[in-house]
C-alpha cells in the first residue's frame, strides 16, 4: 500500500531532551516536506527536499533540523526542543519537483508535547 | 502571512444542503489545491485548479478560481456527514517555481445529519 508513515505518532518529552521524528513513504517520491500545524495558524512549512542530499528551509525552520541521504526517508531533528514546538507535525510526500503542481501525500501526523 | 485565507473560518450545514468555502491569498499563483482533513489526521488531497483554469470538478466538488480577484472558491454539492472535516486551500508563490505550498488556516465544516 502507498503510504506515508510517520514515528512516533505520540510524543512527550521534555525540554532540551534531542529527539528524531521519523517519516518514510514507498512511493519512490523525490518530494518531501515537514509541516507543522497548531490552532489559528493552519499548517507551516518547516523544511523541504527536492532530492537526495537536497534541502530547504520553509517558512518556520528555526529549531529544526532535516536531512535527506535516501529517497524514500527524511527525518525531522529537534536539537534542543523547548514548550513553542508543541504541536502536530506532518510530514508530506509527493512525485515531482514543484509541490504545487502534485498531489502531497501526508503522513498520520506526530502529536509532540515538549514540557 | 499566510497566503491562503480560508472563509468562513466555520460553517454548519444540515445534509444534502450545500457547502461554500472560499480562499483568498495574496500573490500571483502557478496552482491553487484544495485539502481535506478529517479531525487530528492527516490532510488528503481533494483537487488541484490551474492559473489559466476557471472552473474544475471531480464528483461532487465544483472549484472555481478568480485570478483577477486571488480568491477560489469550492463547493460541495448534496453534501452528507461524511464530508464534516476541515477543508484547506494551499498555494504557491509564482516566484518560488512551485516548489513550496502555503496553506490558509482551513473552514471546518459540520454537516448535520
Amino acid at each position: 500500500e502507498a503510504q506515508v508513515t510517520q514515528n512516533p505518532r505520540y510524543l512527550i518529552t521534555v525540554t532540551g531532551k534531542k529527539l528524531t521524528v521519523t517519516c518514510s513513504q514507498n512511493m519512490n517520491h523525490e518530494y518531501m516536506s515537514w509541516y507543522r500545524q497548531d490552532p489559528g495558524l493552519g499548517l507551516r512549512q518547516i523544511y523541504y527536499s527536492m532530492n537526495v542530499e537536497v534541502t530547504d528551509k520553509g517558512d518556520v525552520p528555526e529549531g529544526y533540523k532535516v536531512s535527506r541521504k535516501e529517497k524514500r526517508n527524511f527525518p525531522l531533528i529537534l536539537e534542543s526542543p523547548s514548550p513553542n514546538q508543541t504541536s502536530l507535525y506532518f510530514c508530506a510526500s509527493s512525485t515531482g519537483l514543484a509541490a504545487s503542481r502534485d498531489t502531497q501525500y501526508f503522513g498520520p501526523g506526530t502529536r509532540l508535547t515538549v514540557l | 502571512s499566510q497566503q491562503g485565507e480560508e472563509d468562513p473560518q466555520a460553517l454548519s450545514i444540515q445534509e444534502g444542503e450545500n457547502a461554500t468555502m472560499n480562499c483568498s491569498y495574496k500573490t500571483s499563483i502557478n496552482n491553487l489545491q484544495w485539502y481535506r482533513q478529517n479531525s487530528g489526521r492527516g490532510l488528503v488531497h481533494l483537487i488541484l485548479i490551474r492559473s489559466n483554469e476557471r472552473e474544475k470538478h471531480s464528483g461532487r466538488l465544483r472549484v472555481t478560481l478568480d485570478t483577477s480577484k486571488k480568491s477560489s472558491s469550492l463547493l460541495i454539492t448534496a453534501s452528507r456527514a461524511a464530508d464534516t472535516a476541515s477543508y484547506f486551500c494551499a498555494t504557491d508563490a509564482r516566484e518560488t517555481s512551485g516548489s513550496r505550498l502555503t496553506f490558509g488556516e482551513g473552514t471546518q465544516l459540520t454537516v448535520n445529519p
